[in-house]
């Protein structure tokens, strides 16, 4: 079993729609989690980082399940702009260990 | 301010030959990180240093892979040899003091070996 798990996707959504990705890890002493937006043949970015009691930037919501060892991040009122690959990041290791996921494609469509 | 700097951008090699990349971090930056971007999958950590010493190379396939950051500053990646399955986009990062804070990346250098 991979350590973070992602449905690869792609997910097809029209613009204003909102849309929601799940991502799952194995590691239950996992510390910190992240999500990194990659535009094609770029480099990733930090999105926003998922705290134990959920955080909202805009239209982004980020939720941490620790029981169901899942975390989400919600974009409402898609953008054009929102196309990208999505990827879940955790910490295990103390912190110290940096993991990805294999991202989850999205497109928006006009 | 300027961001990760990485040098090549793009490189083509045959199997068997060496390679070295270039990572020139955010001044001030203590940790840096060395990622394997596959197509089609995530950034897989090869390396990881704070400072100028490892914190983790556990993926790090040490019998042709191998990097160091003299100084604690700017770092060499280096494959030697090189094998079709290295092929691979190669990403440099640093953040201020670990993988808790924002990791920034540089463009990367895309490698292809034939």
């Amino acid at each position: 079993r991979k350590e973070v798990e992602q449905d690869p996707g792609p997910f097809n959504v029209p613009e204003g729609a909102t849309v929601a990705f799940n991502c799952t890890y194995s590691n239950s002493a996992s510390q910190s989690f992240f999500w990194y937006r990659q535009d094609c043949r770029k480099e990733p970015k930090l999105l926003m980082s998922v705290y134990s009691s959920g955080n909202e930037d805009g239209r982004f919501t980020a939720q941490l399940n620790r029981a169901s060892q899942y975390i989400s991040l919600l974009i409402r009122d898609s953008k054009l702009s929102d196309s990208a690959t999505y990827l879940c990041v955790v910490l295990n290791t103390g912190g110290f260990k940096t993991i990805f996921g294999a991202g989850t494609r999205l497109f928006v469509k006009a | 301010e300027a961001g990760v700097a990485q040098s090549p951008r793009y490189k083509i090699i045959e199997k068997r030959q060496s390679v070295a990349f270039w990572c020139n971090p955010i001044s001030g930056h203590a940790t840096l990180y060395w990622y394997q971007q596959i197509l089609g999958q995530g950034p897989k950590l090869l390396i990881q240093f704070q400072n100028n010493g490892v914190v983790d190379d556990s993926q790090l396939p040490k019998d042709r892979f191998s990097a160091e950051r003299l100084k604690g500053v700017d770092s060499t990646l280096k494959i030697q040899p090189a094998k079709l399955e290295d092929s691979a986009v190669y990403l440099c990062a640093s953040s201020l003091a670990g993988p808790q804070e924002t990791q920034y990346f540089g463009p990367g250098t895309r490698l292809l070996v034939l």
